[in-house]
C-alpha cells in the first residue's frame, strides 16, 4: 500500500531554518507531481508548493515564494521541503501529499504530517 | 490569487439529516482545458485530509454516495444525503486551476 513518511519537524528560532522530508513506498514516485500543505494550530488546510514528478516545474505559495525550496530525488523516492528565514507564522504541520488530477482523479494520499514549530 | 470562500464555517447537524456547504471562488475556476479542478476534502478529527469529490462532482474512490457534488462557474456545493457519525469532520473546497491552489477556510460539521 501507499505510504508517505514526513521527518525532519522540530523547533527552531525565527531567522533560522529547517528541511522536511517525506518517504515513499507503495508507487512508482518518479511518476508523480508531489506537494506540501500545511496547518496551522487549529487552523486550516494551506497549499504550500508543488514540483513535478521529474522536478523540472515548481510552484509556490506567495507566503512562502522566495524562502521556501521544494525539491525531490527520485532515486531515494523522497520530497523535500527546504524552508529558510523561518518566521512565527510557518509554525505548522506540513503535509506531504500525491493529489494528482487531470483526465483522470486517482486515489490522492496524505502523510501523517511533521510538525515544524517557529519560536524565540 | 484566486479566494474560496465556504459558507458556512459551522454546520451542526442531525444524524440522518441532510447537510450542505457551499463554496464561492473569487473568480472562475475553469482551466483553460475546460475543466474545472474543483475539489472538497474531508478532515477528521486527528487525521490528515482525504479528497472526496474532484472536478466539481466525481467521487473519489471509496466514497460513500451519500457525499455529492455539483456547481458551476464560480458557485459550487458539497452535499450529505444523510449525515453519519463518521462524517463529523471539517470539509474543505480547494481550487487546483490556477497557481497558486487555495483552499477555502473548512467548514466544521458537527452532531447536534
Amino acid at each position: 500500500q501507499v505510504q508517505l513518511v514526513e521527518s525532519g519537524g522540530g523547533v527552531v528560532q525565527p531567522g533560522r531554518s529547517l528541511r522536511l522530508s517525506c518517504t515513499a513506498s507503495g508507487l512508482t514516485f518518479s511518476s508523480h507531481g508531489m506537494h506540501w500543505v500545511r496547518q496551522a494550530p487549529g487552523k486550516g488546510l494551506e497549499w504550500v508548493a508543488v514540483i513535478s514528478h521529474d522536478g523540472s516545474d515548481k510552484q509556490y505559495a506567495d507566503s512562502v515564494k522566495g524562502r521556501f525550496t521544494i525539491s525531490r530525488d527520485n532515486s531515494k523516492n523522497t520530497l523535500y521541503l527546504q524552508m529558510d528565514s523561518l518566521r512565527i507564522e510557518d509554525t505548522a504541520i506540513y503535509y506531504c501529499a500525491k493529489m494528482d488530477c487531470g483526465p483522470d482523479c486517482p486515489l490522492d494520499y496524505w502523510g501523517q504530517g511533521t510538525l515544524a514549530t517557529v519560536s524565540p | 490569487d484566486i479566494v474560496m470562500t465556504q459558507s458556512p464555517l459551522s454546520l451542526p447537524v442531525t444524524l440522518g439529516q441532510p447537510a450542505s456547504i457551499s463554496c464561492r471562488s473569487s473568480q472562475s475556476p475553469v482551466h483553460s482545458d475546460g475543466t474545472t479542478y474543483l475539489h472538497w476534502f474531508q478532515q477528521r478529527p486527528g487525521q490528515s485530509p482525504r479528497r472526496l469529490i474532484n472536478k466539481i462532482s466525481n467521487r473519489d474512490a471509496g466514497v460513500p454516495d451519500r457525499f455529492s457534488g455539483s456547481g458551476s462557474g464560480t458557485d459550487f456545493t458539497l452535499k450529505i444525503s444523510r449525515v453519519e457519525a463518521e462524517d463529523v469532520g471539517v470539509y474543505y473546497c480547494m481550487q487546483g486551476t490556477h497557481w497558486p491552489w487555495t483552499f477555502g477556510q473548512g467548514t466544521k460539521v458537527e452532531i447536534k
